[in-house]
């Protein structure tokens, strides 16, 4: 059974960091592309950042590059966002999701995690 | 960036309806469209991708069509469980932007 798992949401000020976590179990994380999406409450989704199953390819969102990097470790089936220079529009649930080739749509999605930016 | 908007933002229903939903998105995406189902709470589950095809597991209830820029979702009957709201994704080129969602209300 397919399966992710984020972790390391939480509370933060403003210009602070926060590493978030995906933990991938049931199937060949490297053979897949992966991608984070976000939420803030009570609005749409956002397509955060995406990266290629070695990770040699990765891709933002205008609203976070520069201050977000994705990165995965194939060995331990995770995926990660490094998130810095946080701001109070980054308040969203945070989802990692599987990325397949039959129109790159995102087939499985993980619970999600919350960040909350705010002093 | 590609824009995609949704129609409606709201839609109120009965058990039973048939319902159709449209996207539309600022340039032609051939047919890189996806659509979403969420319920408060939840991750976002796939219901289509490619524009017509239904995800494994998905009530065959849903469908979808379209190419270009001019996409539906159509429930053929809706069921008690379908009240959630729908978001569609184009998956042409990144950014991966959403439309801005259908919330299916209960009539």
């Amino acid at each position: 059974e397919v399966q992710l798992l984020e972790s390391g949401g939480g509370l933060v000020q403003p210009g602070g960091s926060l590493r978030l976590s995906c933990a991938a179990s049931g199937f060949s994380f490297s053979s897949y592309a992966m991608t984070w999406v976000r939420q803030a409450p009570g609005k749409g989704l956002e397509w955060v950042s995406g990266i290629s199953g070695v990770g040699g390819s990765t891709y933002y969102a205008d609203s976070v590059k520069g201050r977000f990097t994705i990165s995965r470790d194939n060995s331990k089936n995770t995926l990660f966002l490094q998130m810095n220079s946080l701001r109070a529009e980054d308040t969203a649930v945070y989802y990692c999701a599987r990325r397949v080739v039959p129109a790159h749509s995102f087939d499985y999605w993980g619970q999600g995690t919350l960040v909350t930016v705010s002093s | 960036d590609i824009q995609m908007t949704q129609s409606p933002s709201s839609l109120s229903a009965s058990v039973g309806d048939r319902v159709t939903i449209t996207c539309r998105a600022s340039q032609s995406i051939s047919t890189y469209l996806n659509w979403y189902q969420q319920k408060p709470g939840k991750a976002p589950k796939l219901l289509i991708y490619a524009a017509a095809n239904l995800q494994s597991g998905v009530p065959s209830r849903f469908s979808g069509s379209g190419s270009g820029t001019d996409f539906t979702l159509t429930i053929s009957s809706l069921q008690p469980e379908d009240f959630a709201t729908y978001f569609c994704q184009q998956s042409y080129s990144t950014p991966y932007t959403f439309g801005q969602g259908t919330k299916l209300e209960i009539k």
